[in-house]
């Protein structure tokens, strides 16, 4: 869904390394939340934010961090990337305002490879 | 806690036939929703079909529906008049209406590869 973009598309990585993906949305969505995807093991949640100045864990919190700088925006960084980070990286929005907050749309992913 | 089971890796079908795919959930709530995406080569996540557990109706797109069983906390996806287009890996979901976490719980995925 071109609403929700997602860049970089594809990045390579040295371990150590910090690094941000970005994510914006022009849905006017209130919710934002960030998914890793690994082969053979769906999509797991790693930090969700309801509105800018609500930001909570996800289920595989460490070694990420996130920031909400506006509505249409939610950046997760990895602090010192390892390679066991390498994976598929989503962003989803929902809108909640308006009691549509069960269906997330998604952006086109970014895969990230830590060497 | 909520677990969503997809006990089908791999299905195959061919071109415009029917084809089912198979989900389960454990939830002791009530009041949720119920999701297929389809993640086609491309990558992107792309709802298929949304189910309100409150309705008994199945939901039905096109050539897309589900049959959902609440009692039996199954949730399965038909495919009718399959098409080259519809490989894909298919993913069910499952996310609780009452929580605050508003976070959807994924299975596992089956790869569906629809043949000429």
């Amino acid at each position: 869904d071109a609403d929700v973009t997602q860049t970089p598309r594809n990045r390579i990585t040295k371990t150590g390394k910090r690094i941000m993906l970005e994510c914006s949305q022009t849905k006017g969505h209130d919710r934002m939340y960030w998914y890793r995807q690994d082969p053979g093991l769906g999509l797991r949640l790693i930090y969700y934010s309801f509105d800018v100045k609500d930001i909570n864990k996800g289920e595989i919190s460490d070694g990420y961090s996130v920031s909400r700088q506006a509505q249409a925006k939610f950046s997760l960084s990895l602090e010192s990337a390892i390679p066991n980070q390498t994976a598929l990286y989503f962003c989803a929005t929902s809108d909640h305002r308006r009691g549509l907050q069960e269906t997330q749309y998604f952006g086109p992913g970014t895969r990230l490879l830590v060497l | 806690a909520q677990t969503v089971t997809q006990s089908q890796p791999e299905m195959s079908v061919q071109e415009a036939e029917t084809v089912t795919l198979s989900c389960t959930y454990d939830t002791s709530e009530n009041n949720y929703y119920l999701f297929w995406y389809k993640q086609p080569p491309s990558r992107q996540m792309i709802l298929v079909i949304r189910q309100e557990a409150y309705k008994q109706q199945n939901a039905t797109e096109n050539r897309f529906s589900v049959n959902f069983q609440k009692a039996a906390k199954s949730f399965s996806l038909k495919i009718s008049d399959s098409q080259l287009g519809d490989t894909a890996m298919y993913f069910c979901a499952f996310i609780d209406r009452g929580s605050t976490l508003g976070r959807l719980y994924f299975g596992r995925g089956t790869q569906l590869t629809v043949w000429p």
